[in-house]
């Protein structure tokens, strides 16, 4: 059975900090990849999907990676901003004929301005 | 953009009532997702559906049941709401191949 990791569970940085992101995933037979913002009491928005044949997707500040032989996927935040305050998580979906996601817990950030 | 709108954002059940949460997307996807959201326990799949009138259960499906009787709407049905189910519901919908669009979420509580 698929499990998503997300260390760490919280994040704290200065204002104007680049900061990286990780999930790990136990089973590298994965269809896609996809980054969620989650606001306090709100659902999720999604930032970034990439699919298993990509390596990398960017829109704007983000930049998320994917490397499907170890297991692993970063998302990249430059120039972090207060608003960037949220907990991310990144969720796998695993084989073309399945449509379920497996998410991780999550890394709550704190942007301190 | 794509729009997954839940019918509530808040509401406050009684225990042993049945309890209906309602979730419409505009995009045409075929799936359909319930999640629930604990501190600690991150999501947990419900029930999903691929299709009208179809129905597969997830990781947590006792104490609920869905219907689909459209495309765009998929319900979550509390048959009779307990305590343990005071949670934060979630819908999302997908397109094949997947990629995954949340609603704002429902909190639920049971008192």
């Amino acid at each position: 059975k698929q499990e998503v990791t997300q260390i760490p569970a919280a994040l704290s940085v200065p204002e104007g900090e680049n900061l990286v992101l990780n999930c790990s995933f136990t089973d590298s037979a994965i269809y896609n990849l996809q980054w969620f913002r989650q606001d306090p009491g709100k659902g999720l928005t999604s930032l970034l999907l990439i699919q298993s044949s990509q390596r990398e997707q960017t829109s704007g500040r983000l930049n998320a990676s994917l490397d499907k032989s170890s297991g692993r996927s970063t998302l990249y935040i430059a120039a972090s901003q207060p608003g960037d305050s949220a907990t991310y998580l990144c969720a796998v979906c695993s084989g073309a004929g399945s449509y379920q996601l497996t998410f991780g817990k999550g890394t709550k950030l704190s942007v301190i301005p | 953009d794509v729009k997954v709108t839940q019918s509530s954002r808040y509401l406050v059940k009684r225990t042993g009532e049945k309890v209906f949460l309602e979730c419409v997307q505009d995009m045409d996807h075929e799936n359909m997702f319930w999640y629930r959201q604990d501190p600690g326990l991150g999501l947990r799949l419900i029930y999903f559906s691929y299709d009208v009138k179809m129905k597969e259960k997830g990781d947590i499906p006792e104490g609920y049941s869905v219907s689909r009787e459209k495309k765009e709407r998929f319900s979550l049905i509390l048959e009779s709401a307990s305590t343990n189910q005071t949670s934060m519901y979630l819908c999302a919908s997908s397109s094949t191949p997947p990629a995954a669009f949340f609603g704002q979420g429902t909190r639920l509580t049971v008192v």
